[in-house]
């Protein structure tokens, strides 16, 4: 069975400062997809991220980064520099090749960024 | 160009009604996707259609669940005889397929439908 485990349920930090979000996954298939989505007062869930398991480069673009190691199965989130527009929930989700694309979601992280 | 829409974006129901939830994807996109999202909790995944074909509703909590994508675009999500456990958002998402299938390709979701039975 996949599983999603997100443990950072609430984060509160002041404006500039970096916050790391955590995912761990479980999977025992060896192909497999990384992402992270971005869900605003609003509602709709923003798509930020997708890594594919045979890639284990980090990535930047702009004051966001992911880190993924599958040493650890983990895939976190870093964003620099936070800003109040950051204050959103902020999903890790996994989904396998060859289920179709559903997603397992993890229990989202609720990021508050204080001015 | 437009996005996935969902509508009503709010529906209360009586405990025992009926309900109809319509999703419009994205044109074009072929695989459109269903999930239910418990008040603080993820998104869970409910079922999933490529063009009109039901391929998955592994994750329908019962039979009053049901879905449809008659013509390979609108999707309809009904439940029947609603319980109170019913009460959720309801997230509609479609994606265009992929080479690697639709487990590689990005998700757009909908603004959500959100019942409450009382």
């Amino acid at each position: 069975a996949q599983k999603v485990t997100q443990a950072q349920t609430e984060i509160s930090v002041v404006e500039k400062e970096d916050v790391t979000l955590d995912c761990v996954y479980e999977t025992r298939d060896t192909t497999y997809y990384l992402f992270w989505y971005k869900q605003p007062p609003s509602g709709e869930l923003v798509f930020l991220i997708r890594r594919n398991s045979f890639d284990e480069q980090n990535e930047i673009s702009g004051r966001y980064s992911w880190n993924f190691q599958k040493s650890t199965s983990s895939f976190n989130f870093t964003i620099t520099a936070s800003q109040v527009v950051d204050s959103a929930v902020y999903f890790c989700a996994l989904s396998v090749y060859n289920q179709g694309g559903k997603l397992i979601f993890g229990q989202g992280t609720e990021l508050s960024v204080k001015p | 160009g437009a996005g996935v829409s969902q509508s009503p974006r709010y529906k209360v129901a009586k405990r025992g009604q009926d309900v109809a939830l319509r999703c419009d994807p994205i044109s074009g996109h072929v695989s459109l996707f269903w999930y239910q999202q418990a008040l603080g909790q993820g998104p869970e995944f409910l079922t999933y259609f490529q063009n009109e074909a039901q391929l998955d509703k592994s994750g329908l909590p019962s039979d009053r669940f049901f879905a449809e994508r008659p013509e390979g675009s609108v999707s309809t999500l009904k439940i029947q005889r609603t319980q109170q456990e019913d009460s959720a958002v309801y997230l509609c998402a479609s994606s265009p397929q992929g080479l690697a299938g639709s487990s590689y390709n990005e998700q757009f979701f909908g603004p959500g439908t959100r019942l409450t039975v009382l």
